[in-house]
């Protein structure tokens, strides 16, 4: 079936911190990308990342697709980054757009 | 260009009332989604239209749900009448890809609602 799965559920962290968020998916997955939900209920996309390493200012993102896995990184992490982290992907065998979601990780970070 | 636009962004109703939500998508994207997050739950797909069309509804939790896109612009997603356990947030997409890459998402700000 189709799964994925994300860790840690929860997060604290102090200002200046880094972070490595996990993501795991069921091999019908693919095509996966992280997002935020930050504390104003907006859903940004972050990342499309299938494969390989992308990195955009203090965030970057590696997935491997062949182990199945996607990490998420934040270094010198902000009150900003505070909210939930998703991490979704698509069914590999539909041509359909639909996207599959795991629980998030809740970041808070403290000043 | 304008993003994805949803409102309410609050909505606080009675069990049994009505309630209307309302996106716009992208100018010209053909695909839009909706999806909800009940609290603490990941984000579950709704429903899919390509331009006016239902691609897939598969989503949508039960009849008491009904989603139109008129014209092929914006969508509305109305529940009628809500239950208590219809409380989330409420997300729009869309997407000019239907499949494949999807870097082109984009999500609006959700619509929470709140059944009491």
């Amino acid at each position: 079936g189709i799964q994925v799965e994300q860790s840690p559920p929860d997060l604290i962290l102090q200002e200046g911190a880094n972070s490595t968020l996990r993501c795991n998916f069921s091999d019908s997955v693919n095509n996966l990308q992280w997002f935020h939900q930050n504390p104003w209920g907006q859903l940004i996309n972050l990342f499309y990342i299938p494969s390989g390493t992308k990195q955009n200012g203090r965030l970057s993102a590696t997935t491997v697709a062949t182990e199945r896995y996607s990490l998420l990184y934040i270094s010198s992490s902000q009150t900003t980054d505070s909210g939930v982290y998703f991490c979704a992907g698509l069914d590999r065998g539909s041509t359909l757009g639909r996207l599959y979601f795991g629980r998030g990780t809740q970041l808070t970070v403290w000043p | 260009e304008a993003g994805v636009t949803q409102f309410p962004s609050h909505s606080v109703i009675e069990k049994g009332q009505t309630v209307t939500l309302r996106c716009d998508p992208i100018s010209g994207h053909d695909n839009l989604y909706w999806y909800r997050r009940v609290m603490g739950k990941e984000i579950k797909f709704l429903l899919h239209f390509v331009k006016e069309s239902k691609q897939d509804e598969s989503g949508m939790p039960n009849n008491r749900f009904l989603a139109e896109r008129t014209g092929g612009t914006y969508s509305t997603l109305k529940v009628q009448p809500a239950e208590l356990e219809d409380s989330g947030v409420y997300f729009c997409a869309s997407s000019q890809e239907k499949g494949g890459r999807t870097d082109g998402y984009t999500f609006g700000s959700g619509t929470r609602l709140t059944v009491v």
